[in-house]
């Protein structure tokens, strides 16, 4: 049973669309981070949400934490190419200190 | 300066060869780990050392054995490489736990014939 679920798994888009990438959990995360991935590199942190409810902007990608912490979810608006990527939720339950445990990501294409 | 750095970048061997894959961290980090990303990019933690101390070991065949000889550096060895050892694995570090920023490393593709 995967702790992450991540949605859609694939996602393939116009540049200048908008997009909205799903991390959903039946477990409650102290923590929870965004990571993109480019081919041949390994993950980079984009942000981290710890409150429940919490929104935090990132030009413009826009994080937001569910109010239950169970959830997140990454708004990209005018998607450009340069946000190509697979994108990686991973979260940190409480209790379960120095674990932090991956989804299975999203691979975006943002098409020229 | 790279600040997570592991060698080698890509490895191919022969099966029931032994390898290993070296990890060095400048950024002062108290906790190192070893990721195995799938195939299908699934990433998953392998162990975990913070001060030298081994704090994580999942489910991984015991041919594998991390070593850290200071916390700065965590080795992975492999013995006996099997076919479906074939994947990318991460080196990555934080200053305490991982609730703070992972720093990964670019990786290590390893390729068992």
């Amino acid at each position: 049973t995967q702790l992450l679920e991540q949605s859609p798994q694939f996602l393939s888009i116009q540049e200048g669309e908008n997009l909205t990438v799903y991390c959903n959990s039946s477990s409650v995360f102290s923590s929870l981070q965004w990571y993109r991935q480019e081919p041949g590199e390994g993950p980079v942190l984009l942000v981290t949400v710890v409150t429940g409810g919490e929104v935090k902007k990132l030009k413009r990608l826009t994080f937001q934490f569910g109010d239950a912490r169970k959830d997140s979810s990454l708004h990209i608006t005018a998607a450009q190419p340069g946000d190509t990527g697979l994108y990686l939720c991973a979260g940190v339950r409480g209790g379960s200190n120095y674990k932090l445990t991956f989804g299975k990501g999203t691979l975006l294409t943002v098409n020229p | 300066d790279t600040a997570v750095s592991q060698t080698p970048k890509y490895l191919v061997t022969q099966m029931g060869n032994d390898k290993s894959i070296k990890c060095e961290q400048n950024l002062g980090h108290d906790t190192m780990y070893w990721y195995k990303q799938d195939s299908k990019k699934f990433l998953k933690i392998m162990f975990s050392y913070n001060n030298k101390e081994l704090i994580i070991n999942e489910t991984v065949p015991n041919r594998f054995s991390p070593k850290s000889p200071d916390k700065a550096h965590l080795n992975l060895h492999i013995n006996s490489l099997e076919l479906g050892d074939s994947a990318v694995y991460f080196c990555a570090s934080s200053q305490v736990r991982p609730n703070e920023k992972l720093f990964f490393g670019s990786g290590t593709q390893l390729s068992v014939l």
